[in-house]
Formats: structure tokens, sequence, C-alpha cells
């Protein structure tokens, strides 16, 4: 097993663009993937394979991959957007997620 | 359009097992993966079993000695069974449907339950 790292919170003014990683080893050699948890309910699956959104997630959600880390690319950033981000990854032995980011929109 | 809903007891006596049931609705629960995720009080996901649509179960290593899963296929219901609970398992626990990928391996979580509440307390 092995870990993914994602800064605990993240704070961004509305319209701004928000950057949130995800870093770890095996990431080179495994897909990623990015859930939105709202306060109080359940993830919701926003990309998937590292760049693809999911079906009927806005434009303004993407990913984006670069060694051993993965970003998640929040642009124009509504109030909306405030929640929990979390990234997962694994093999076909494990499903790992990282440790969350909570966005914060001033 | 697949939904979820997980049900349990609520309320679980510390040294007991918890077991909880995921129905499926709008989809056939044979032929997909299913994992169960729980949330402890105030913080991330954890991930506690996978069980493929090949019948491959793979679990948690901090949860596998007490972690048991199986499917109903004729109440098309997933569930979970978790022995001799402390209050360290007090957490929200989700199901969910995975989408599966091989050669290139893949697996995500593409809908998940609501969520039922689970307290180990006496």
């Amino acid at each position: 097993s092995y870990e993914l790292t994602q800064p605990p919170s993240l704070s961004v003014s509305p319209g701004q663009t928000a950057r949130i990683t995800c870093s770890g080893d095996a990431l080179p050699r495994q897909n990623a993937y990015w859930y939105q948890q709202m306060p109080g309910q359940a993830p919701l699956l926003l990309i998937y394979k590292d760049t693809t959104r999911a079906s009927g997630i806005p434009e303004r959600f993407s990913g984006s991959s670069s060694g051993t880390t993965v970003t998640l690319i929040i642009s124009e950033v509504q109030p909306v957007d405030e929640a929990d981000y979390y990234c997962q990854s694994g093999d076909s032995d494990s499903v790992v997620f990282g440790g969350g980011t909570k966005l914060t929109v001033l | 359009q697949v939904q979820l809903q997980e049900s349990g007891p609520g309320l679980v006596q510390p040294s007991e097992t918890l077991s909880l049931t995921c129905t499926v609705s709008g989809a056939s629960i044979s032929g997909s993966s299913w994992t169960w995720i729980r949330q402890p009080p105030g913080k991330g996901l954890e991930w506690v079993v996978t069980r493929y649509y090949t019948g491959n179960t793979k679990y948690n290593p901090s949860l596998k000695s007490r972690v048991t899963t199986s499917v109903d296929t004729s109440q098309n219901q997933i569930s979970l069974n978790l022995i001799s609970v402390t209050a360290a398992d007090t957490a929200v626990y989700y199901c969910a449907r995975g989408k599966l990928g091989m050669n290139p391996f893949y697996y995500y979580m593409a809908v998940w339950g609501k969520g039922t509440t689970v307290t180990v307390s006496s």
C-alpha cells in the first residue's frame, strides 16, 4: 500500500482558479480520480483517469497529471464549490484515498 | 439511473458485529464491482473492501481480519459485516458501484449511496 498526499486546506476568492494537488509515488503508473464532497453529503465523482470529466460535471473542473503529482483545477471558482475534495488511486489489490482538501471560497 | 441505499442498525455495542446492507436499484448487482468506504466523524474517506464482479475480493489490510462482504442477487443487495467493533469503527459507511477496467488497470467509484451512520457505543 502507499499514500496519497493532499494539502489539508486551500482558500481562493470567487472567480479565481483553484489548483488542488495530490502526490504519490505510484501515480506515474496508476490512474487518479477526484471526488467532491459537500457538507453532509456523499462524495461525487468529478474526474476519472487523471483528466476525464465525469458525466454532468461542469467544464470548470479539469484534471492534469505530471510525474508523481495529479492536480484538480477549478476555474472561475464559485461559492458553491466550497467543499472537501479527495483524490483516489490504487491497483488491483487496493484502493487508496488522499487525506482530502477543504476548499474555502472567501 | 442506478441508486444505492445503505441500511443498518445505527447503534452497535462494542465487541459486537456491525452488519450493513446496500440495496441497489436501477441495475443488477451481477456483473458489477462494489466497494464499501467509511468516514469517521470529521475525518477523511477510508477504503474498507472491494468485491470485483469476478468474485475476487480485496480488503483494507488494517480491517481484513474483521471484514466480510457478500452479495445476494435475489435481493439485489450487497452486505458488509465487521466483527468485534470498537468506538474507532464509528463512521458513516458508504457503498459504491465501481467502474473496473483492465490492461491497463483502473478502478474508481462511479456511483455512491448516501451513506448510513453507525455509532459504536454502550
